[in-house]
Order: structure tokens, then sequence, then C-alpha cells
């Protein structure tokens, strides 16, 4: 059971770089979502998506974009990055009713900006 | 803007020991959740408590739902190492998305 997926695991970029994290899950899930864990910051959330083909604002989405490619996909894309960009980040989904369903988490993506 | 406190953000006992973290807030939730995350790992499900007052068991941890839908807690009996990690409340209110609090961080040490 692969659940959610994130790639890559790990990443260094330097400021000003772009980089697109990749996000895929197989339960079929309608809604899904992109946080980031900061130290004592607890996770905020970024962009989500109820729905494909569509998208949504979360906490902190300035910054980043998002695309939902499909029902299974949900890309999260930093333009031009900076280094409070860096973070752990993490995918879910959840299943019908989304919003108070449980979440299933990746693995996360930990992304250091230099 | 919904928040979710808890407390306390680090605890470190000894195995055998019981503790009690606790998820408070000044809004009324429909439903809360409990995750536990351990290093290198996303958060997973423990338990959804959903009514008022309702006490969920799960092995050695029991949740709580506030009367009033505002606080939720965790009491862990006996505290193993295996229950090391980060421990987080999430809350459903509406038709907007989990707010979670910040954490518990607890350490069991052997």
């Amino acid at each position: 059971n692969a659940g959610v997926t994130q790639t890559p695991k790990f990443q260094v970029l330097k400021t000003g770089q772009s980089m697109t994290l990749q996000c895929a899950q197989d339960m079929n899930h309608n809604s899904m979502y992109w946080y980031r864990q900061d130290p004592g910051m607890g996770l905020r959330l970024i962009y989500y998506s109820a729905s494909e083909g569509t998208t949504d604002k979360g906490e902190v989405p300035n910054g980043y974009n998002v695309s939902r490619l499909n029902k299974r996909e949900f890309s999260l894309r930093l333009e031009s990055a900076a280094p409070s960009q860096t973070s752990v980040y993490f995918c879910a989904s959840s299943g019908r009713g989304h919003f108070n369903q449980p979440q299933h988490f990746g693995d996360g993506t930990r992304l250091s900006i230099l | 803007t919904q928040l979710l406190e808890q407390s306390p953000q680090f605890l470190s006992i000894q195995e055998g020991e019981n503790l009690t973290v606790y998820c408070n807030s000044s809004s009324v939730f429909s439903s809360l959740q409990w995750y536990r995350q351990e290093p290198g790992e996303g958060p997973v499900l423990l338990v959804t408590v959903v009514t008022g007052g309702e006490v969920k068991k799960l092995k050695r941890l029991t949740f709580q739902f506030g009367d009033a839908r505002k606080d939720s807690s965790l009491h862990i009996t006996a505290a193993q190492p295996g229950d090391t990690g980060l421990y987080l409340c999430a809350g459903h209110s509406g038709n907007t998305p989990l707010v979670f609090g910040k954490g518990t961080r607890l350490s069991v040490i052997a």
C-alpha cells in the first residue's frame, strides 16, 4: 500500500531557483493538501484542493503555486526560492466528505534553501 | 481564525509513568482528531472524537472530547519508549480544512 507518495525526499536549492514538489495518492481521495512544518510552528496549510479542478489558498500561500494535475496528483511549485521557505513539506489526502475525514500524509520533502 | 493550543509543548518522562496532554480552543469544533508523528515520517491518525464528552480508548491511550467540544485530552498509561513522538490535535468545523495545533513532543526514557 503506497498511500501518499512525495518526491523528492530531500532537496537543496539556491536562493532564486525554482522547484516543483510532487505528490501522488492511490486511495481515490477527492481532497489533497500541502503543508509546511517548521520547528515550534506545527503544520501550516499552504494550499488545498477540495476536489479535482479546484484549488484554494491556505494559511501561508505566499511564494507558492499549486496544480491539481488529476485526481491522483497535486504538485507544489516554488517559483523563486527564498531561505524562509526552508522547511519540511508534507502532502496529505482525505476522502469523501473531505474536511472532516482523516488525512493521510506522505513522509515529507526536506527542503533547504541556501 | 480558529486556534488550537496544545500543552505542554515538551514532555520527557520515564518509562512506566502516566501522562496527560491537552488541546484547548476558544472555538467549538464539530470533531477533533489526534495524530502521532515519528521522526522522518508524516503524521498518522490515532483517533477521531465527534461527540461532546466522548471517551475513546486505544490500548493504553485514552482520548476525551470536552463536553462543550472546545477541548480534548490524551492520557497515556504506563508510557513506553515506543510512545515517543509528536502528538498533534486537529479540529474540524464547518466547511473549512482541519486546523492543527503545534503539538506536544513526548520523549519516554527507558
